[in-house]
């Protein structure tokens, strides 16, 4: 139980377009969501809060209307980068947690975007 | 605010040796821990959940201590093996929050 998953597992894009990547969890609602970013060699670095119904919280010095987080429902959460730049390139993880917390979290595999 | 700090950034042993890996926190007000592994280009795979209350947690050649009061935990691996190899990432949860702050890794090179 308590599987997250992430689509897609890695893209490439060109400058200039926008990426949209999906978090689920597959076997549990989730009322929070949060997305993390990792760059090479360095650890996880929270990005934003995605909460269910409502706004994302956006961690200082992350960009929300570059950064766009949707969470339209208890088992999924999209983040889209929006004209995206090769500085984006990143390891874009999310993860969740059982309703109800202070709980373990669960992380999806991971997106690896490169923005060319 | 916290600061996760894990020490060594680095280490490589042989196969059959046992290890310990430190992961140190500044804020002890945190309601657990979690040990967490790191494939290359991979996700991140839970190991090990302590909660605050807990002393330490085992999970067959792992164990996770946890001492609040110094700030500190520790992995310990027994026998390791070149499967083993991987980056270990400690984490404590956000106070009043559930996301985690990570610590910086530690880079493990098992041997054969």
């Amino acid at each position: 139980g308590a599987v997250v998953s992430q689509h897609p597992s890695w893209v490439i894009c060109k400058s200039g377009t926008s990426v949209k990547i999906e978090c689920r969890s597959l076997d549990f609602q989730a009322t929070t969501m949060f997305w993390y970013r990792q760059f090479p060699k360095q650890s996880l670095m929270l990005m934003a809060t995605s909460n269910e119904g409502s706004k994302a919280t956006y961690e200082q010095g992350v960009e929300k209307d570059k950064f766009l987080i949707n969470h339209a429902s208890l088992t999924l959460s999209t983040l889209t980068v929006t004209s995206a730049h090769p500085e984006d390139s990143s390891f874009y993880i999310c993860s969740a947690s059982l309703a109800g917390g202070p709980n373990e979290q669960f992380f999806g595999p991971g997106t690896r975007l490169t923005v060319l | 605010k916290q600061e996760v700090t894990q020490i060594p950034a680095a280490l490589s042993v042989p196969e059959g040796e046992n290890l310990v890996l430190n992961c140190s926190f500044t804020d002890s007000a945190i309601y657990n821990l979690q040990w967490f592994r790191q494939d290359p280009g991979k996700g991140l795979t839970s190991l090990l959940l302590i909660q605050s209350s807990q002393r330490e947690q085992t999970s067959g050649r792992l164990n996770a201590s946890l001492d609040k009061s110094s700030g500190r935990s520790t992995l310990y691996i027994a026998a390791s093996q070149p499967g083993d190899s991987a980056t270990y990432l400690c984490a404590v949860p956000r106070t009043g929050a559930n996301n985690l702050f990570f610590g910086t890794g530690t880079r493990l090179t098992v041997i054969p």
